[in-house]
């Protein structure tokens, strides 16, 4: 079974950054997109962000697009989603998932735990 | 953005009975290879989002019979054939054909 475990999460006030890493457990990881969504408290899925097996191709939301960055690290398995300008509305369970299929806008059959992070002064 | 329109917003359903929810989009998911870019997403309480439907009505691995997806271009529906307990949750469409994909607002279902 796949294993996803996020870490980075946390609080930061408005206008920091934070870097949020997923680490998977899945012998062809390099073979599948890898996506982050989030969960405001309360509130429905948002998606965020993905990128393609390779890493060549990457897609933002709107309301991350220019502060959020995702790559990935194919030796290593793991996905980042580095956060820059945080602002209040970006609170939220940021959950990392795994594509079914290379493309980034893949289905995701796999999701991590969820990680927390909070940004308030 | 594609704007993903969920209805009802709640269900109550009792176990056994059928249940429907409506996805409506405000553009066509329809790609030009002929499949819908429309997901069905479940997320129980406390857990995680997983996988139902993908491409409108592909069941994914491990997912029950019960569970149907349908339709096309603007209009899609999940069905559940027969509700059992383990199905409480919140059920979300997500469109896949457009970057950004966009989920919709999802369904609360719960048991009678």
């Amino acid at each position: 079974e796949v294993q996803m475990l996020e870490s980075g999460g946390g609080l930061v006030q408005p206008g920091g950054s934070l870097r949020l890493s997923c680490a998977v457990s899945e012998f062809s990881f390099s073979s599948y997109a890898m996506a982050w969504v989030r969960q405001a408290p309360g509130k429905g899925l948002e998606w965020v962000s993905a990128i393609n097996d390779a890493g060549n191709n990457t897609y933002y939301a709107t309301s991350v697009k220019g502060r959020f960055t995702i790559s990935r690290d194919n030796s290593k398995n793991t996905v980042s989603l580095q956060m820059n300008s945080l602002r209040a509305e970006d609170t939220a369970v940021y959950y990392c998932a795994k594509g079914i299929v290379a493309a980034g806008n893949s289905p995701l059959a796999h999701w991590g735990q969820g990680i927390l992070v909070t940004v308030s002064s | 953005d594609i704007v993903m329109t969920q209805s009802p917003l709640s269900l109550s359903v009792t176990p056994g009975e059928p249940a429907s929810i409506s996805c409506k989009s405000n553009q066509s998911l329809l790609h030009t290879n002929a499949f819908n870019y429309l997901d069905w997403y479940l997320q129980k309480p406390g857990q995680s989002p997983q996988l139902l439907i993908y491409l409108a009505s592909h069941r994914a691995s491990g997912v029950p019979d019960r569970f149907s997806g349908g339709g096309s271009g603007t209009d899609f529906t999940l069905k559940i054939s027969r509700v059992v307990p383990e199905d409480v949750g919140v059920y979300y469409c997500m469109q896949t054909v457009q970057i950004p994909l966009t989920f919709g607002g999802g369904t609360k279902v719960d048991i009678k």
